[in-house]
């Protein structure tokens, strides 16, 4: 059974930088698939950041590219993401999830972090 | 970027009822359309992929039709526990985008 465990910070001041592990258990990250992140405004519809292979090959939303970092350790079995110089409209729920790449939908989520941005 | 839009937004439905929620592209995304239920407080899950196969573990009265850029859910039979809010989501090209959500209520 494959799981996906976010984890840091509930709580980051503005212009500062984001950053979220998620844990992959019950399958290889190396093994293949993309893994990506998304994130859900409070009220509002989910938004994708972005999504990796395990070998390197990212992509990620054009008005976060600036932004935003998605990296892998495939030692932990783990991937990142992080999200630099936030603002109030960063303050999201941030989930991630296995797919978003080689025509893959997201098939595994992780439950998701609550992050807020503010002072 | 591919837009998709979703209609209606919200609808009241009851148990037992039919419902049918439509998913239309910007542009073709041949059948690169996958469909999430949210329930408050929960991670999206998985319904159907490539437009119309069921995920496995999600019961058949969910079906999902279309291709190009018209596509639908259909949920044959409402159950209480489908009341939810229902997302489509293209995977043709980058960026990935979702459509704007449906709400099915009581």
């Amino acid at each position: 059974q494959v799981q996906l465990q976010e984890s840091g910070p509930g709580l980051v001041k503005p212009s500062e930088t984001l950053s979220l592990t998620c844990a992959v258990s019950g399958y290889s990250i190396s093994s293949g698939y993309y893994w990506g992140w998304i994130r859900q405004s409070p009220g509002k519809g989910l938004e994708w950041i972005g999504s990796m292979y395990y070998s390197g090959s990212t992509y990620y939303d054009p008005s976060l590219k600036s932004r935003v970092t998605i990296s892998v350790d495939t030692s932990k079995n783990q991937f990142s993401l992080k999200l630099s110089s936030v603002t109030a409209a960063d303050t999201a729920v941030y989930y991630c999830g296995r797919g978003g790449g080689d025509y893959t939908p997201f098939d595994y989520w992780g439950q998701g972090t609550l992050v807020t941005v503010s002072s | 970027a591919i837009r998709m839009t979703q209609s209606p937004s919200s609808f009241s439905a009851s148990t037992g009822d039919r419902v049918t929620i439509t998913c239309r592209a910007s542009q073709g995304i041949s059948s690169y359309l996958a469909w999430y239920q949210q329930k408050p407080g929960k991670a999206p899950k998985l319904l159907i992929y490539a437009a119309s196969t069921l995920q496995s573990g999600v019961p058949p009265r969910f079906s999902g039709s279309g291709s190009g850029t018209d596509f639908t859910l259909t949920i044959s039979c409402l159950q209480s526990e489908d009341f939810a809010t229902y997302y489509c989501q293209q995977y043709y090209s980058y960026p990935l985008t979702f459509g704007g959500g449906t709400k099915v209520e009581i």
